[in-house]
């Protein structure tokens, strides 16, 4: 059974402040994904790593970077948190052109 | 890019009834197509996919249909249930290459007992 853990279910952090988020997969997947959920607005994309120390930008990449040290694992940062990046976080992982497994989710909260 | 577009964005049904919720996609390099539910403070989780060599498959009550030519696929749950209602997800995806993968903006399905 495919488990993709993410580090936080809620977060309260600061404007300004420097947030990590983090994803771990357990099934050996070589791309993992990491995405901002609002309403109305769905899934975006914010970026994607298809190997170790690889990155794609996603459709929405401003205000954050991401880390991917060990296949396993798949960060993400927002430098300076801002209150518009207040939203539910969204991790992913999957095998080629396979099915995408989430994370639970982590909802950040920028005060 | 790929852009999917992804209608109704609201949906209400009487149980029992069916639904069908229908994406666009751009991309015609796009080959694979799953469809998310997700269940109020839960993760998306698939229910069912379809490869472009495809273009119909079922599992029980729920079914996809493939139209390439057209470009459009689409989703449709019979004798639908209170269990049912959740937001569903169209994603398009191409399996070569980086795997990127595209959402359609989310249908949420009411089903009325």
């Amino acid at each position: 059974d495919v488990k993709v853990t993410q580090s936080s279910r809620y977060l309260v952090k600061r404007t300004g402040e420097k947030v990590f988020l983090e994803c771990v997969q357990d099934m050996d997947h070589e791309n993992m994904f990491w995405y901002r959920q609002d309403p109305g607005l769905g899934l975006r994309l914010i970026y994607f790593s298809y190997d170790v120390k690889m990155k794609e930008k996603g459709d929405i990449p401003e205000g954050y970077s991401v880390s991917r040290e060990k296949k396993e694992r798949f960060s993400l940062i927002l430098e300076s948190a801002s209150t518009n990046q207040t939203s539910m976080y969204l991790c992913a992982s999957r095998t080629d052109g396979d099915t995408q497994y989430f994370g639970p989710g982590t909802r950040l909260t920028v005060l | 890019g790929e852009n999917v577009e992804q209608h109704p964005s609201t949906l209400s049904v009487q149980e029992g009834d069916s639904a069908v919720i229908k994406c666009t996609y751009s991309d015609s390099a796009s080959n694979y197509f799953p469809w998310y539910k997700q269940e109020l403070g839960k993760r998306p989780q698939l229910i069912i996919d379809i490869r472009s060599n495809v273009g119909e498959k079922k599992d029980q009550r729920i079914a996809v249909t493939l139209n390439k030519t057209a470009k459009h696929f689409s989703l449709h749950i019979t004798e639908t249930q209170p269990e049912d209602s959740a937001v569903y997800f169209c994603a398009a995806s191409y399996s070569g290459g980086y795997q990127k993968v595209t959402f359609g903006t989310g249908t949420k399905l009411q089903v009325i007992p």
